[in-house]
């Protein structure tokens, strides 16, 4: 069963940017997406795009457009999340999950890296 | 484009079926056949159930299947246990411009 393991917790002042990183246990990039999904305190899950670590394209949900940006460094098999201009509701849990390529679900999530957007 | 429609909560007795549903439009639930659910225990990753509608992973117990009719899909749970005690969400693909997927409000279940 392959394995999500992201960077760790982050505390950020209003206005600053954070980076979340986000690296498969065993395999290589090879047939897989990776979404990005966060969950507010005592919100629900939240949609924020996808990357495709293979080719680097990306689809975000509109309402991050402009502010998020996703990427991957293929050499150490790592995919980023960097998330820009960051306010107090920007505080959750973000979390990134794997989309085997040609399925519409995620089968396997990391672990959840909490972000703390505080002055 | 909004969450998809999830009751806020639904319980049970040990042993208990219970349905949650997950009420979208024809731009998401209804036009594909690509809704999931997942159990999330909080604290800890979301794991998948339920694929494609009605599909479960290898390691997910037969208690749980999911079905769909028009623009809403349920999710059952049937033979209901203290470790299922936790948020479900669905999520299906969507068409609309502004995202790929969109997530249910989110439902807790609690066993009473």
């Amino acid at each position: 069963q392959v394995q999500l393991v992201q960077s760790g917790a982050e505390v950020k002042k209003p206005g600053a940017s954070v980076r979340v990183s986000c690296k498969p246990s065993e395999y290589t990039f090879t047939g897989a997406y990776i979404h990005w999904v966060r969950q507010a305190p005592g919100q629900g899950l939240e949609w924020m795009g996808w990357l495709n670590p293979n080719s680097g394209l990306t689809h975000y949900a509109q309402m991050f457009q402009g502010r998020v940006t996703m990427t991957r460094d293929t050499s150490i098999t790592t995919a980023y999340m960097d998330l820009t201009s960051l306010k107090s509701d920007d505080t959750a849990v973000y979390f990134c999950a794997r989309r085997t390529k040609g399925s519409r679900y995620v089968g396997q999530w990391g672990q959840g890296t909490l972000v703390t957007v505080s002055s | 484009q909004s969450a998809l429609t999830q009751p806020a909560s639904v319980s049970g007795p040990p042993g208990q079926s219970i349905t949650i549903s997950c009420t979208g439009t024809s731009s998401d639930v209804g036009g594909y056949n690509y809704v999931s659910w997942y159990q999330h225990h909080p604290g800890k990753a979301p794991k998948l159930i339920i694929f494609d509608v009605n599909n479960r992973p290898s390691g997910v117990s037969n208690r749980f299947s999911g079905s769909k009719s028009g623009n809403t899909a349920s999710l059952t749970i049937s033979g209901l246990q203290p470790e299922d005690e936790a948020d479900y969400y669905c999520m299906s693909y969507t068409s609309t411009s502004d995202l790929d997927y969109v997530f249910g409000t989110g439902t807790k279940v609690a066993v009473l």
